[in-house]
């Protein structure tokens, strides 16, 4: 059974920083990519970032690029997503999704976590 | 970037009636559409992608049609556990996700 459980978030005061962590079991983790996806108190979906299995190619949102750095330890099946410069807009339940079975890494996501919540304010 | 429309914002349907909900993108992302399910306090669960293809143990009362640009998913008969709010999300070359309709219970 796949299993994620994110961790880390928190209350951070604009301009902090954070880290969040994502451990993932019931699947051979280095051949997926992984993602994040956000959601604000009573919004929608939002895609973060993503990441392919290997841990080269790394996709990033427009409204996270330069500030977020998503990154993996495949020897130790945890994603993680390292949060700069943060803003009040940024603060929401962080989501981390497996991709499912697509040829490529743009793909559907097929599991998710529970999310962790993140809230910037001071 | 691709803009995902979804309409309505919010369905009123009663128990036992069919459901359709839409899903337009701003540009053909083909068939690189799922639809998510999420209820309160609980994280997304997939229920169709590609556009079509029903996810590993989701009921055959959920059916999804389209390609390019406009998508339907459609509910035949609702059930009291599909009260929920309905995502759709392209994954052509990107990901994006729709605005999201809530079904309620009419």
């Amino acid at each position: 059974e796949v299993q994620l459980v994110e961790s880390g978030g928190g209350l951070v005061q604009p301009g902090g920083s954070l880290r969040l962590s994502c451990a993932a079991s019931g699947f051979t983790f280095s051949s997926y990519a992984m993602s994040w996806v956000r959601q604000a108190p009573g919004k929608g979906l939002e895609w973060v970032s993503t990441m392919i299995g290997s841990g080269g190619s790394t996709y990033y949102a427009d409204s996270v690029k330069g500030r977020f750095t998503i990154s993996r330890d495949n020897s130790k099946n945890t994603l993680y997503l390292e949060m700069n410069s943060l803003r009040a807009e940024d603060t929401a339940l962080y989501y981390c999704a497996k991709k499912g079975f697509c040829g490529g890494a743009h793909c559907y996501f097929d599991n998710w976590g529970q999310g962790t919540p993140v809230t910037v304010s001071s | 970037e691709i803009v995902m429309t979804q309409s309505p914002a919010t369905l009123s349907v009663s128990p036992g009636e069919r459901a359709t909900l839409s899903c337009r993108a701003s540009q053909s992302v083909s068939s690189y559409l799922a639809w998510y399910q999420q209820k309160p306090g609980q994280a997304p669960r997939l229920l169709i992608y590609g556009a079509s293809t029903r996810a590993t143990g989701i009921p055959a009362r959920f059916s999804g049609s389209g390609s390019g640009t406009e998508f339907t998913l459609t509910i035949s008969s609702l059930q009291s556990e599909d009260f929920a709010v309905y995502y759709c999300q392209h994954y052509n070359n990107w990901w994006t996700f729709g605005q999201g309709t809530k079904v309620e219970i009419k």
